[in-house]
């Protein structure tokens, strides 16, 4: 079993709709990490965090320590949001991260 | 805010060479830089961590001297793909964490895409 677990592997949404990805982990950790992968490969990093929630534009972030899970959440989508969301855990002092598979979305207009 | 430089952003090569790709912080200094390769329709996988001025840390199953990585300064990493076969083509990814004080906050380079003919 993976550390990290994101599922669906693929999903569709229409223009407008509100999308949640989920995040579940196995393990301790000190942090969760949401990435956004683009076709070209580059990473950016959308949201990092401990505990609670963030919140950033459309894009909401939410992370359950007990329950080992986190969502993203991402309102009003446009076809631009089409990429894979890949959730990622810190675990130990030096910041390594476990990865998930990634959950590509596709936003039609 | 940071930025993590990774260059080039691909490269074709003929198998048996050997490919530097090299990863800088442009406006922080990093002591640990980490490097990831990601298969198609795979998950990123840590290869090795790259220590400032002293040897990486490598992944179980990561061929150190497959795999040479050099941490010269506080701004600069190179990974270097030796006698690089087709097997070895994939995305290569680096990232740094700026250091103390920002624990668990980790910088993306844009990645390489590494083909191997």
């Amino acid at each position: 079993k993976n550390e990290v677990e994101q599922s669906p592997q693929n999903l569709t949404a229409q223009e407008g709709e509100f999308i949640t990805i989920n995040c579940s982990y196995s393990v301790g950790i000190s942090a969760l990490h949401w990435l956004q992968q683009h076709p070209g490969g580059g990473i950016v990093s959308l949201f990092m965090l401990s505990s609670g929630k963030k919140k950033h534009g459309r894009l909401i972030a939410t992370i359950n320590i007990q329950e080992k899970h986190s969502s993203l959440h991402i309102t009003a989508s446009h076809p631009r949001d089409s990429a894979v969301y890949i959730c990622a855990v810190a675990t130990g002092a030096n910041s390594k991260l476990t990865f998930g598979k990634g959950i590509t979305l596709s936003v039609r207009p | 805010g940071a930025v993590v430089s990774q260059h080039p952003s691909r490269v074709i090569c003929k198998s048996g060479t050997s490919v530097k790709i090299e990863c800088r912080s442009l406006d922080f200094q990093a002591t640990t830089m980490f490097w990831y390769r990601q298969f198609p329709k795979q998950s990123l996988m840590l290869m090795a961590t790259s220590n400032e001025g002293s040897k990486a840390t490598y992944e179980q199953g990561v061929e150190k001297d497959k795999f040479l990585i050099n941490h010269a300064s506080l701004t600069l990493s190179t990974l270097t793909v030796t006698s690089a076969h087709p097997e070895d083509s994939s995305f290569y990814i680096c990232s740094a964490p700026p250091g103390a004080g920002h624990k668990n906050i980790q910088y993306f380079g844009a990645g390489t895409r590494l083909s191997v003919l």
